[in-house]
């Protein structure tokens, strides 16, 4: 079973400054690795997938970069709404399961 | 647009069957390249995938869960549908559908809550 495990578990960071995620694998995805983002009360929402490719409607300053264990999610600017729980998720070709991080709640510092 | 919806009872007893449904509309459920995934997020922690089946009807289980999962399909309804057997509470949680493009999942229910109490 491939573990991911996030870092930080909490992360307080001002509006308008840049938010740093890191999400490591047990063993290599490749990158086969999608990123979440989950309000209170809501479904996850698809941010990136691919490692760096954003969904459809994801704005701007929401990148991804990593391959193979080493992952990470970049808010280049924080704004109020992107104030949420992050969840990273690999896909493993075999066995084909996927995992999920524990995820990196981000809150207003 | 894809929407999904989850269906099903809301409390189940201790060592009884979960069974939950997910409506799927705007697409259709035997299309190609897609699976069809069950998730669940207990109160207050993570997310914890459950297993999936393919449009072929193939399934695939989270091993921690495969002895008591059950995943199919009524594609003449166009809904896939989720057992868990001999459930505890620790079982209790929010249960999402979600339609995975290989290695994302791009289309998620609203999730429902089910409760495992006497």
């Amino acid at each position: 079973e491939i573990v991911m495990t996030q870092s930080p578990a909490t992360l307080s960071v001002s509006p308008g400054e840049r938010a740093t995620l890191s999400c490591r694998a047990s063993q290599s995805v490749s990158s086969n690795l999608a990123w979440y983002q989950q309000k209170p009360g809501q479904a996850p929402r698809l941010l990136i997938y691919g490692a760096s490719t954003r969904a459809t409607g994801i704005p701007a300053r929401f990148s991804g970069s990593g391959s193979g264990t080493e992952f990470t999610l970049t808010i280049s600017s924080l704004q109020s709404e992107d104030f949420a729980v992050y969840y990273c998720q690999q896909y493993n070709n075999w066995p084909p399961e996927y995992t999920f991080g524990q995820g990196t709640k981000l809150e207003i510092k | 647009q894809l929407q999904l919806q989850e269906s099903g009872s809301g409390l189940v007893k201790p060592s009884q069957t979960l069974s939950l449904t997910c409506a799927v509309s705007g697409g259709s459920i035997s299309s190609g390249g897609y699976s069809w995934s069950w998730i669940r997020q207990p109160p207050g922690k993570g997310l914890e995938w459950i297993g999936y089946i393919y449009h072929s009807g193939s399934t695939y289980y989270n091993p921690s869960l495969k002895s008591r999962v059950t995943i199919s399909v009524d594609r003449s309804k166009n809904q896939f549908s989720l057992k868990l057997s001999s459930v505890t509470a620790a079982d209790t949680a929010v249960y999402y559908c979600a339609r995975f493009s290989t290695d994302y999942g791009d289309y998620w229910g609203q999730g429902t809550l089910v409760t495992v109490s006497s």
